[in-house]
C-alpha cells in the first residue's frame, strides 16, 4: 500500500541555519505530494505541493522537488527563523477524492 | 470563508460518558475527514466521507466510535462510552478536488 516515511525528530536548529527534512514515499501510481505544517495548538495547513515528477513546490522560503527516480520529496529552507518552529508532515494522495496519507511528522525547534 | 469549524474546542468528561464532536466543512467541499492526533500514535485517519457517504471507516478504533454526515454542511463524531485512552485532539478536514485538505482547529478531548 501507499506510505510516507520521514526523518525522525525532533530537529533543533539555530536561527538562520539550513534546514532539510527528508521524506520518501511508496505508491503504486503517480501521486501528488505535499508538505503540511502544524503550529502549536493549531490544525495542519498546507505549506506546499507538487503534482508531477520534477515539479518544485515552494512557499514562505520552503522548497521541495518531486523526485520520481528516488521517490523523494525533501523539504528545504535556506535560513530558518524562530517562527518556523512547528511540526512538518509529508503526505501523498493518488486521486483527487482519495484520502491523503500522512507521514509521522517531524518536529522542528529553531532557537535564537 | 470561515474555514472548517469544529466544536467544542475543548471537552473534559468522565469515563463512560457520551461525547459528540461536531464539524462544519468549508462550503462547497464534498469530502470530509476525521483524524485523531496523540503523542504516541501521531495523526490517524478515522473515517472519511465523499458526498456525505462514508467511503473508508477502517480507521475507526472500535464500535464505541461512530460518525455521521447527514448533510453537506455538518458531521458528527460520537464516542459512547468514552474511555481515558480516547483522550486526544480530534481534527476535521475537508476538500473539494485539488487534493489540498483544509483542517479545522481541532477539539481537545480529555476523558478522566
Amino acid at each position: 500500500g501507499n506510505s510516507v516515511t520521514q526523518m525522525e525528530g525532533p530537529v533543533t536548529l539555530s536561527e538562520e541555519a539550513f534546514l532539510t527534512i527528508n521524506c520518501t514515499y511508496t505508491a503504486t501510481g503517480y501521486p501528488s505530494l505535499f508538505w503540511y505544517v502544524q503550529y502549536p495548538g493549531e490544525g495542519l495547513q498546507l505549506l506546499l505541493k507538487a503534482t508531477k515528477a520534477d515539479d518544485k513546490g515552494s512557499n514562505k522560503g520552503f522548497e521541495a522537488t518531486y523526485r520520481k527516480e528516488t521517490t523523494s520529496f525533501h523539504l528545504e529552507k535556506g535560513s530558518v527563523q524562530v517562527s518556523d518552529s512547528a511540526v512538518y508532515f509529508c503526505a501523498l494522495s493518488e486521486t483527487s477524492y482519495d484520502k491523503v496519507i500522512f507521514g509521522p511528522g517531524t518536529s522542528l525547534s529553531v532557537i535564537p | 470563508d470561515a474555514g472548517v469549524i469544529q466544536s467544542p474546542r475543548h471537552e473534559v468528561t468522565e469515563m463512560g460518558q457520551e461525547v459528540t464532536l461536531r464539524c462544519k466543512p468549508i462550503s462547497g467541499h464534498n469530502s470530509l475527514f476525521w483524524y485523531r492526533q496523540t503523542m504516541m500514535r501521531g495523526l490517524e485517519l478515522l473515517i472519511y466521507f465523499n458526498n456525505n457517504v462514508p467511503i473508508d471507516d477502517s480507521g475507526m478504533p472500535e464500535d464505541r466510535f461512530s460518525a455521521k454526515m447527514p448533510n453537506a454542511s455538518f458531521s458528527t463524531l460520537k464516542i459512547q462510552p468514552s474511555e481515558p485512552r480516547d483522550s486526544a485532539v480530534y481534527f476535521c478536514a475537508s476538500h473539494q478536488g485539488g487534493e489540498t485538505q483544509y483542517f479545522g482547529p481541532g477539539t481537545r478531548l480529555l476523558v478522566l
